[in-house]
């Protein structure tokens, strides 16, 4: 059965910090990979998403990057953190067109002082 | 611009009593329609999904969901709520082609009341 990892779980970190979260899929080959933040538990943004390896589509202009090195890992990354930058971070995985559920992992929380 | 809407931030219902959870979407063609739910600090789990045949969609934990092409809408309904229903829940539209983006609403928080 297929599997999403996420870490760390809970990151605390100065501003004006890099940040490396990561991401990997277990179970499946050529996924369609998702960052997503979610500010004060409500709504979902989505800020990349990946349909292979090195094929990376940015949604929201912001200090934040993706890069996706191997087939099942995607990696969320900032130079240096802003306030603005604090959320709850989700990773997802489907394989659209075939299946277009999407599965989420279990979220980073992420806490920018 | 394509986009989703949950016109209610809460839902507040009792024990027992239906629910419905609303939602509307504008995008172009003929699109993919889920629901998702969240509990505290977990991600999302899937609950159903429309792509394409009966309009009226079965998913899991007795929930259901009704597309309405000409209304735009995918309410979720429960006939039965109950006190583990509480949750945040989500609906989220694909346009059936061109793309792999899904578009998130801003979330419902429905809480069920013993």
């Amino acid at each position: 059965s297929q599997t999403i990892h996420q870490w760390p779980a809970t990151l605390v970190q100065p501003v004006g910090s890099p940040l490396s979260l990561e991401c990997t899929v277990e179970g499946t080959s050529n996924p369609n990979l998702y960052w997503y933040r979610q500010a004060a538990g409500r709504g979902l943004q989505l800020l990349f998403y990946s349909v292979g390896i090195g094929q990376i589509s940015s949604e929201v202009p912001q200090n934040l990057s993706a890069s996706r090195p191997q087939d099942r890992q995607f990696i969320l990354s900032s130079k240096k953190l802003l306030l603005s930058d604090s959320g709850f971070y989700l990773c997802a995985w489907n394989l659209a067109p075939v299946e277009e559920t999407q599965y989420f992992g279990p979220g980073t929380r992420l806490l920018v002082l | 611009a394509q986009s989703v809407a949950q016109p209610e931030d809460q839902v507040n219902v009792a024990e027992g009593n239906p629910l419905t959870v609303k939602c509307t979407y504008s995008v172009s063609g003929n699109p993919y329609l889920f629901w998702y739910v969240q509990y505290p600090n977990r991600g999302l789990q899937f609950l159903l999904k429309y792509i394409t045949g009966d309009n009226l969609v079965k998913g899991s934990y007795g929930f259901e969901a009704e597309f309405n092409k000409s209304q735009t809408s995918f309410h979720l309904k429960k006939p039965s709520a109950l006190v583990s229903d509480s949750a945040l829940y989500f609906c989220a539209v694909r346009p059936s082609s061109g793309t792999y983006k899904y578009i998130f609403g801003t979330g419902t928080r429905l809480k069920v009341l013993a």
